[in-house]
């Protein structure tokens, strides 16, 4: 079966770190451009992070940058977050995204999503 | 890195046609033939329904097409029904490997 699962969501004080791995099968995933998306409780969707499919460009929203790192191992089949500094307005639903096509041209898989709570 | 605009709400009855429109700007949606849209029930995760502007993948019902002119593009549901109320989104590429989404539209199904 073709999917993207989420793992590593949870309650983190702010100012901490928390790693989110998402696990892909059912497809090639080394030859697909990768993605995090989140959205906040009540909230739309908020692009995050891309990560090419050899690992070599990596792209961020500017209110992430210098505090989020995205990675993937794709001998694991594996997508990393690792988000440090965390802040409240880190709290969202990350989502997984596979983006389709060879130059990543739109977002047509998606996880189920783990959610992350930033709160003293 | 600003969000493209979009209705916060539509609504229509059964078997009608309703269009939601996302407005963008010359650097992101008017640049580039790669908007999409997503579909999101309660709950779910999104659902990608058009792709580059009008494409419409495999699986999704024909009664969804997309269109687009100069820095707007628009989302038409013809045939209206009860299980397409839900949020939808668009989502335009705007250069320097960043994306940017809509702030969402809920459908209403009278």
């Amino acid at each position: 079966e073709v999917q993207l699962v989420e793992s590593g969501g949870g309650l983190v004080q702010p100012g901490g770190s928390l790693r989110l791995s998402c696990a892909a099968s059912g497809f090639t995933f080394s030859t697909y451009w990768m993605s995090w998306v989140r959205q906040a409780p009540g909230k739309g969707l908020e692009w995050v992070a891309n990560i090419k499919q050899d690992g070599s460009d990596k792209y961020y929203v500017d209110s992430v940058k210098g505090r989020f790192t995205m990675s993937r191992d794709n001998a694991r089949n594996s997508l990393y977050l690792q988000m440090n500094s965390l802040r409240a307005e880190d709290t969202a639903v990350y989502y997984c995204v596979r983006l389709g096509h060879s130059n990543g041209r739109y977002f047509d898989l998606w996880g189920r999503g783990t959610l992350v709570t930033v709160s003293s | 890195q600003s969000a493209l605009t979009q209705p916060a709400s539509v609504s229509g009855s059964p078997g009608q046609s309703i269009t939601i429109s996302c407005t963008g700007t010359t650097s992101d949606l008017g640049s580039y033939n790669l908007v999409s849209w997503y579909q999101q029930h309660p709950g779910k995760a999104p659902k990608l329904m058009i792709y580059e502007d009008t494409e419409r993948p495999s699986g999704v019902s024909n009664r969804f097409s997309g269109s687009k002119s100069g820095n707007t593009a628009s989302l038409t549901i013809s045939g209206l029904q009860a299980e397409d109320e839900a949020d939808y989104y668009c989502c335009s590429y705007a250069g320097a490997g960043i994306w940017v989404f809509g702030g969402g539209t809920k459908l209403t199904v009278l």
